[in-house]
């Protein structure tokens, strides 16, 4: 089946530092999703990319969704204590009779240090 | 926030016991999804319902069964709870199955002892 590997699980970083994270699928995507969780909170959609090549900004957000569709990142610029929490990225494949599947990754926890 | 509302939000029970978990949306969203956090193993789809009395299984569906009497409410029920379902539980909710936006609820901490 589908998997999705999000890499790093783990980032401390000083603040105003910038941050990146990384998600791989083994097989190619229709869309790739991401959620942000705070923590004690529930996960909250970001975005949704769908195009091969897609680079989508919000504020000091940026998405990037790569040109075989089977990758993509989350960079954040200047990190701030406000951006603790945990990204998720979720993939979606097409899995035949007009079904997609969607698969999280395991997420990666983004500590702040002020 | 999309108006989801999960109950209860924490429960402790013992081993044996049966719980259930209720789900409950005003959205009108035809899909219903329960998933389970656990440390370490993200998000994992236990079921998920595309109508009423219309439900089918996930990843992780062994011990758990779920009901959809109305649009509005989905219920999840561990029939005999077991140490290993102590987690976290969200329900949540979308316009479109597996490729739209997936609105979550505040999770039902579960812990079974």
């Amino acid at each position: 089946g589908q998997q999705v590997m999000q890499i790093p699980q783990y980032q401390h970083v000083q603040e105003g530092e910038d941050f990146t994270t990384y998600c791989n699928s083994s097989t190619t995507l229709s869309n790739i999703q991401w959620y942000k969780q705070r923590p004690g909170g529930h996960p909250v959609f970001l975005i949704q990319l769908v195009k091969s090549g897609e680079v989508k900004k919000q504020k000091r957000l940026t998405f990037q969704f790569g040109e075989a569709k089977k990758n993509s990142s989350l960079h954040i610029t200047a990190t701030q204590t406000t951006d603790v929490g945990t990204y998720f990225c979720a993939g979606i494949s097409y899995s035949g009779a007009g079904s997609y599947q969607l698969t999280f990754g395991k997420g990666t926890k983004l500590s702040v240090i002020p | 926030d999309a108006g989801i509302t999960q109950s209860p939000r924490h429960k402790v029970t013992e081993t044996g016991t049966p719980v259930t978990l209720r789900c409950h949306q005003t959205e009108n969203h035809r899909y219903m999804y329960w998933y389970r956090q656990d440390p370490g193993h993200g998000l994992r789809l236990i079921h998920y319902s595309y109508g009423v009395k219309d439900t089918d299984k996930g990843e992780v569906s062994d011990g758990y069964s779920v009901s959809r009497s109305k649009t509005e409410d989905f219920l999840l029920t561990l029939e005999s709870a077991t140490s290993s379902q102590t987690s976290v539980y969200f329900c949540a909710i979308s316009v479109t199955h597996n490729t739209g936006e997936l609105f979550f609820g505040e999770g039902s901490r579960l812990t079974v002892l």
